[in-house]
């Protein structure tokens, strides 16, 4: 079935740094990927998606590119900020539910 | 609009108690979901509704029963729970079941069994 792996954290930045994070995927066909963010003390929140190959999701900044060709889906962002501190799960479907990723802890500091 | 309520937002509960935990979307989408998500684990599939009928139980204990009384409602009956059922269950909802499908989540339940 299909699977998703990330790359370990915690990630520590400071305040306008540039962000990445890692994601590869393996996937028979061609699933919608998905990057979700949980922050602290609550539920998960979409942050960004992509519907096929090449495809750019974007959303607050951050941006991740469907790679069929290196099966990877890595999250961006070219300066972060203290809010963008949180979890963030890599995800795609596999049937009707999804697999995540680990998840990445990143941590902003002024 | 993407919203997913859920409540309550905290619940403690004895293991012989019986609760139930409640989830509400208003956006016409036609699959529902239960997840539970452990401390600093990622969010793990318990059942799936499509069409308000069950289509997935991914071998969970049968002291969880959900309920799909209407396309908008999902309900998680809990029964004699253990401590290890102690973690945070998010509701989530889809437009349809399926790969190309976005599920939007609600903020969850922080459930504490003693």
């Amino acid at each position: 079935g299909n699977s998703v792996t990330q790359m370990e954290g915690p990630v520590t930045l400071s305040e306008e740094a540039f962000l990445t994070i890692n994601c590869t995927y393996t996937a028979t066909g061609y699933p919608s990927l998905f990057w979700y963010v949980q922050y602290p003390g609550e539920g998960l929140q979409l942050l960004l998606k992509a519907t096929k190959a090449d495809d750019k999701g974007s959303n607050k900044g951050f941006e991740a590119t469907y790679r069929k060709e290196t099966t990877s889906f890595h999250l961006e962002k070219g300066s972060v900020q203290v809010s963008d501190s949180a979890v963030y799960f890599c995800a795609l479907p596999n049937t009707d539910k999804l697999i995540f990723g680990t998840g990445t802890r990143l941590q902003v500091f002024p | 609009d993407t919203e997913v309520t859920q409540t309550p937002k905290h619940l403690v509960m004895g293991m012989t108690n019986k609760k139930s935990l409640k989830c509400e979307q208003h956006m016409g989408h036609r699959a529902m979901y239960w997840y539970k998500q452990k401390a600093k684990k990622p969010p793990e599939l318990m059942f799936v509704y499509s069409y308000e009928k069950l289509s997935i139980n991914e071998s969970v204990p049968s002291r969880f029963s959900p309920e799909c009384p209407n396309s908008s409602l999902l309900n998680l009956h809990l029964h004699a729970l253990q401590p290890e059922d102690s973690a945070l269950y998010l509701c989530a909802s889809s437009q349809l079941a399926g790969q190309q499908e976005t599920q939007y989540f609600g903020p969850g339940t922080r459930l504490l069994v003693l």
